[in-house]
């Protein structure tokens, strides 16, 4: 796999208002995921949307992914006090027999 | 299922001690990844297998590091001897497939710190 890109690296906002996180990678992909991690706490996974997917949805959030500018989004709407964690994404490419690489992922708080 | 399940949560020791992490898999699956995790370099694939067997290694860090599978629904990451640049988090995740084609279960981590 490759690596993603988080981007921004941490981001405040209020609760209620929506947060947005962008992940870019290099080459083409198989798939590409979208993880949580809550602080001293493993990763959970959030969505997994495949290269020939463009939006998919899952509860509060969204994931966007364009493969024309190897990017991907993560909305998080009305966002809540529990949303407060690192958030990463990881792109499978080629067969996706390679593990997951991560990157060093967005920090989200979520000022109450 | 109770999940992924790694063991022991802490574990301190001192420079040049073994140190050995334990993981179980979600019963079914087949694959089993071990990450570490540390602020200056985040979160880093060391190990990955898939049916028992170690497909990709090539983040392993030397030859201190070692991995196996000794069965099908249990593994052991070893670090011998060790030093103070392996404090870390130490997770396993295993999933149902092969790679990065499904989704990957995460265990809580093991927090080593070597002094």
């Amino acid at each position: 796999s490759q690596q993603g890109e988080e981007d921004p690296q941490a981001l405040s906002i209020q609760e209620g208002e929506n947060a947005t996180m962008n992940c870019s990678y290099k080459t083409s992909i198989n798939n590409l995921q979208w993880y949580r991690q809550n602080s001293g706490r493993g990763l959970v996974h959030l969505i997994l949307i495949r290269s020939n997917e463009r939006e998919k949805h899952s509860g509060r959030l969204r994931v966007t992914l364009d493969t024309s500018k190897k990017s991907s989004s993560l909305l998080i709407t009305a966002s809540r006090a529990a949303d407060t964690a690192s958030y990463f994404c990881a792109a499978i490419s080629g067969g996706g027999a390679d593990g997951l690489t991560f990157g060093k992922g967005t920090h989200l708080i979520i000022q109450p | 299922d109770a999940g992924v399940i790694q063991s022991p949560r802490h574990e301190v020791t001192e420079m040049g001690q073994e140190v050995t992490l334990r993981c179980k898999l979600i019963s079914g699956h087949n694959s089993l990844f071990w990450y570490r995790q540390t602020m200056m370099r985040g979160l880093e694939l060391l190990i990955y297998f898939n049916n028992n067997v170690p497909i990709d290694d090539s983040g392993m860090p030397e030859d201190r590091f070692s991995a196996k599978m000794p069965n099908a629904s249990f593994s052991t990451l070893k670090i011998q001897p060790s030093e103070p640049r392996d404090s870390a988090v130490y997770f396993c995740a295993s999933s149902s497939g092969p790679g990065g084609r499904n989704i990957q279960y995460f265990g809580a981590g093991t927090r080593l710190s070597v002094l």
